[in-house]
């Protein structure tokens, strides 16, 4: 069974720094893409990141470049986000995703059940 | 990022059908893009629905019943996300989504209430 396990949210003040976690188990993590959606209070989704296999490529929204870093751990079946500078406006629950790529298709075809950061002073 | 424009809300009774919209910007050809459908209760994750790029080009996710299609209004610049045969347990979080590139671009979401 597919099982992402996100760890690492909680409250921190503006302008400091946090770094999620997501366990993965259940498939072979380094065949996949990964990513992190996150999904303000009351508010919609929004991609964050995405990572490859290998980790070779990375991509990010706009409003988070040069402050958050998405990286992995292969050996460790583990994929991060390490944020620094958090504003209000991050203020979400953080989901981890599974990226099922086959041919032009891209499905994030697996959640973990999130956790939420709070940066508020 | 191009943003994606869904009705924030919709509704329907049961047994009817509900048609859910994402449109897309006017830079952006709906006609060249998979469309993306999620669903999402409170208190859940997103749940994977469908892709739909044309008649030929679909896809349903594991478990998802029939029910649940998708399609494209060109002439809009729209996808559609058509639910039939409406039950309770559809009211939920609609969200659509393209993949441009590398990076990932939600809708903001339609709440189907079943009346």
């Amino acid at each position: 069974e597919v099982q992402l396990v996100e760890s690492g949210g909680g409250l921190v003040q503006p302008g400091g720094s946090l770094r999620l976690s997501c366990a993965a188990s259940g498939f072979t993590f380094s065949s996949y893409w990964m990513s992190w959606v996150r999904q303000a209070p009351g508010k919609g989704l929004e991609w964050v990141a995405n990572i490859k296999q290998d980790g070779s490529e990375k991509y990010y929204v706009d409003s988070v470049k040069g402050r958050f870093t998405i990286s992995r751990d292969n050996a460790k079946n583990s994929l991060y986000l390490q944020m620094n500078s958090l504003r209000a406006e991050d203020t979400a629950v953080y989901y981890c995703a599974r990226v099922c790529r086959d041919g032009y298709n891209r499905i994030f075809d697996y959640w973990g059940q999130g956790t939420l950061v709070t940066v508020s002073s | 990022q191009p943003v994606l424009t869904q009705p924030p809300s919709s509704s329907a009774s049961p047994g009817e059908s509900a048609r859910l919209t994402c449109t897309l910007p006017s830079d952006i050809n709906v006609g060249s893009y998979n469309i993306y459908w999620y669903q999402q209760k409170p208190g859940s994750p997103p749940r994977y629905l469908l892709y739909y790029y044309s008649d030929s080009d679909k896809g349903q996710g594991s478990g998802v019943p029939s029910r649940f299609s998708g399609s494209k209004d060109a002439s809009a610049n729209t996808g559609i996300l058509l639910i039939s045969g409406l039950q309770s347990e559809d009211e939920a979080d609609y969200y659509c989504m393209i993949w441009p590139s590398n990076a990932v671009v939600f809708g903001g979401g339609t709440k189907l209430t079943v009346l």
